[in-house]
């Protein structure tokens, strides 16, 4: 059974562009939540998809945003990078009712912004 | 506002010493408590977990954490630390979104281990 899965695990990008992070769930697994993890810092929550919709959100701005497909995985886009955006992107996937406050982390995906 | 707060940023213990980490919550219900660990360059590994009952609870890797309501606080404890062990611990609250949840973390307690 695999874990979760993140792509692409480091990635340099520029202030002004975009970038999209990638999840796949464990199997079976649909409800997906991405967290960015500041140096020195813990994880805070960005925002969670189940059933392709954006249950809640964050204290993030709107250049944050993502999306869940029918095989639940999810990719998370941010526009306009700011170097503040530097982080560790963590996604978390847990099974929506019997085990739902139980979450597997993936490995992260971390973003450089120079 | 739910918060977590790990006061200990560091904390650096000898090999074969006893562990304790502490965590201290705000939160109005019966918490959700979690402790992940993260060694450098990977993500969080569930170490264990607290929803009900008994307030001592066991975990992976000889850890164990004890809820005290009155302290408000779930502290992580080993009673022999391995070289292995030196990582960043997360103490994190979930707080439910309809019938899942989100996790509210501290920020960390980092430690190191001496030989």
């Amino acid at each position: 059974d695999a874990g979760v899965t993140q792509s692409p695990t480091h990635l340099i990008k520029t202030r002004g562009q975009q970038v999209t992070l990638r999840c796949s769930p464990k199997s079976g697994h649909d409800t997906v939540s991405w967290y960015q993890q500041a140096l020195g810092q813990g994880p805070q929550f960005i925002f969670q998809y189940y059933e392709e919709e954006e249950r809640q959100r964050g204290n993030f701005p709107d250049r944050f945003s993502g999306h869940q497909f029918p095989n639940y995985s999810s990719e998370l886009n941010v526009n306009a990078l700011l170097l503040g955006d530097s982080a560790l992107y963590l996604c978390a996937c847990s099974l929506e009712g019997r085990g739902a406050n139980v979450q597997t982390f993936g490995a992260g995906s971390r973003l450089t912004v120079l | 506002a739910q918060s977590v707060t790990q006061p200990d940023i560091h904390i650096t213990v000898s090999e074969g010493a006893s562990l304790e980490l502490r965590c201290n919550y705000s939160y109005g219900a019966t918490p959700y408590l979690f402790w992940y660990v993260q060694s450098p360059g990977q993500g969080l590994q569930l170490l264990l977990k607290y929803f009900s009952g008994d307030t001592l609870v066991q975990g992976i890797k000889g850890f164990e954490a004890e809820f005290k309501r009155s302290q408000s606080s779930f502290n992580l404890r080993k009673p022999t630390v391995h070289w292995s062990d030196a990582a960043e611990y997360f103490c994190a609250v979930g707080r439910p979104i309809s019938v899942t949840y989100k996790y509210i973390f501290g920020t960390g307690t980092r430690l190191k281990v001496l030989a």
